[in-house]
């Protein structure tokens, strides 16, 4: 089955500066790319998503980048702020007929005022 | 409301008793999912069903662990016996659709529960 690892599990960063969250996935076959935000004591929430016939996607403050090749993809977060601060999830889900996310084991990202 | 919902919010139990969680999924939505978040262990992918398919069982833990999804909609996890290694956080998920190429799968995104937190003492 599909095995997703994702760095760092913790992260702190200053209010402004960028995040980079970086995740790797096993399946070759795997054709999409959900990351969840869970802020505290609250559920996971999608933020963006990419499908493998795309590079790279933005959406105002977040990028998602995707290299099929080398089967890793990574959450980009620039001018970080207080309310960024949560725990990220980034997710692959295959082709094989059934829509079933594997999770990688979360990100916490501190951003500092 | 509109979103998932999810019963209990919190269940405290002493170990090998029985527990019963519910889930009530967005209407409409044909596919739901059940996760077991842990501390520090990210999302465990548990049962998966989608309309009236077979469910896929593939990552239930043990043979204690058991759900059912009735008339399509509300699910119910079942944990027989429960272990102290049973207390998480239990979350539930539903989306559009399920299967590759099905209509109604625009996005693939999950729509989770606040969870219901479970504690074996």
């Amino acid at each position: 089955g599909e095995n997703v690892e994702q760095h760092p599990s913790t992260l702190s960063v200053q209010e402004g500066d960028s995040a980079v969250i970086k995740c790797t996935y096993s399946d070759s076959a795997s054709n999409y790319f959900p990351w969840y935000k869970q802020e505290l004591g609250k559920r996971p929430q999608l933020i963006i998503d990419i499908r493998s016939n795309v590079g790279e996607k933005k959406d105002q403050r977040i990028a998602v980048t995707l290299n099929k090749t080398a089967k890793h993809f990574s959450l980009h977060i620039t001018e970080t702020q207080p309310e960024d601060s949560a725990v990220y999830f980034c997710a692959a889900r295959g082709s094989g007929g059934s829509y079933i996310p594997t999770f990688g084991r979360g990100t916490s990202l501190i951003v500092h005022p | 409301g509109a979103g998932v919902s999810q019963s209990p919010s919190n269940k405290v139990t002493e170990k090998g008793k029985d527990v019963e969680l519910r889930c009530d999924p967005i209407s409409g939505h044909t596919a739901l999912y059940w996760y077991r978040q842990s501390l520090g262990q990210g999302l465990e992918f548990l049962i998966y069903f989608q309309g009236n398919s077979a469910p896929d069982k593939s990552g239930l833990p043990s043979d204690r662990f058991s759900a059912e999804r009735t008339g399509g909609s509300v699910s119910t996890l079942t944990i027989q016996r429960t272990q102290q290694e049973d207390s998480a956080v239990y979350l539930c998920a539903s989306s559009l659709g399920g299967l590759a190429g099905a209509p109604g799968t625009i996005t693939g995104e999950l729509f989770f529960g606040e969870g219901s937190r479970l504690t074996v003492l």
